[in-house]
């Protein structure tokens, strides 16, 4: 079956470091959507996707950064880790042909701790 | 730009009891409409989607959503629900223009508990 994985599925790491977040899906869409989870404030949009070489910022890019070399990933780093990017991670992703319709499925979610 | 906003932040319920999630959502033009459900440490779920015709949308699990382009509401309903019902939702917009492609804007979310 077609699925969406995230790993690691937890991390914790230091203010300062790079970390990378994976995605990895074998659905085969075109877009992919990386948004953080946090009270209160339900899930914001980091980074997205619509293809191979594509990526747009979303209403939270700052500190972050993604890059699409094929269909099937898309790594969300964090450059220099801050305690205000501890938070559930999820990726998503649709099909990208019919524009706004379509429903995105949802990794499992990273849960990243910054001290 | 869109704004989705879900009115109630919890909402508890005893079980085989009826209950509302209520959102609203600002946008004064077309859009498409979603509900998705978090159960305990999973990713987001698709329970139902708004596109266009019939306003009434059934989902998964009994759940039914109205569409209300007057009030800009899409209110999801369960007429009894079910301890596995406990969960997190997500009401969701997205706009049917190629601007904003693809891209969902979330509320807040409304954790709804189901007690015994």
């Amino acid at each position: 079956d077609a699925e969406i994985t995230q790993s690691p599925r937890h991390k914790i790491t230091e203010t300062g470091r790079q970390v990378t977040l994976a995605c990895h899906q074998t659905w085969n869409h075109n877009n992919m959507f990386w948004y953080r989870q946090d009270l209160g404030h339900g899930l914001r949009l980091i980074h997205y996707s619509y293809g191979v070489q594509d990526t747009n910022k979303g209403e939270v890019s700052d500190g972050y950064s993604v890059s699409r070399s094929n269909t099937e990933d898309l790594p969300l780093t964090l450059e220099s880790a801050a305690s205000s990017q501890t938070s559930v991670y999820f990726c998503a992703s649709s099909e990208g042909i019919l524009a706004g319709q379509e429903t995105q499925y949802f990794g499992p979610g990273t849960r990243l701790l910054v001290l | 730009a869109q704004s989705v906003t879900q009115l109630d932040s919890q909402v508890p319920v005893f079980e085989e009891a009826p209950v509302e999630l209520r959102c609203n959502y600002s946008s004064s033009v077309s859009v498409y409409l979603f509900w998705y459900v978090q159960y305990p440490n999973q990713g987001l779920q698709l329970l139902l989607k708004y596109l266009s015709g019939s306003t009434l949308v059934k989902g998964i699990n009994g759940f039914e959503a109205e569409f209300n382009k007057s009030q800009t509401s899409f209110h999801l309903r369960k007429p009894s629900v079910h301890i596995s019902d406990t969960a997190e939702y997500f009401c969701a917009v997205s706009d049917p223009d190629g601007t904003s492609y693809g891209k969902l804007t979330f509320g807040q979310g409304t954790i709804l508990t189901v007690h015994p």
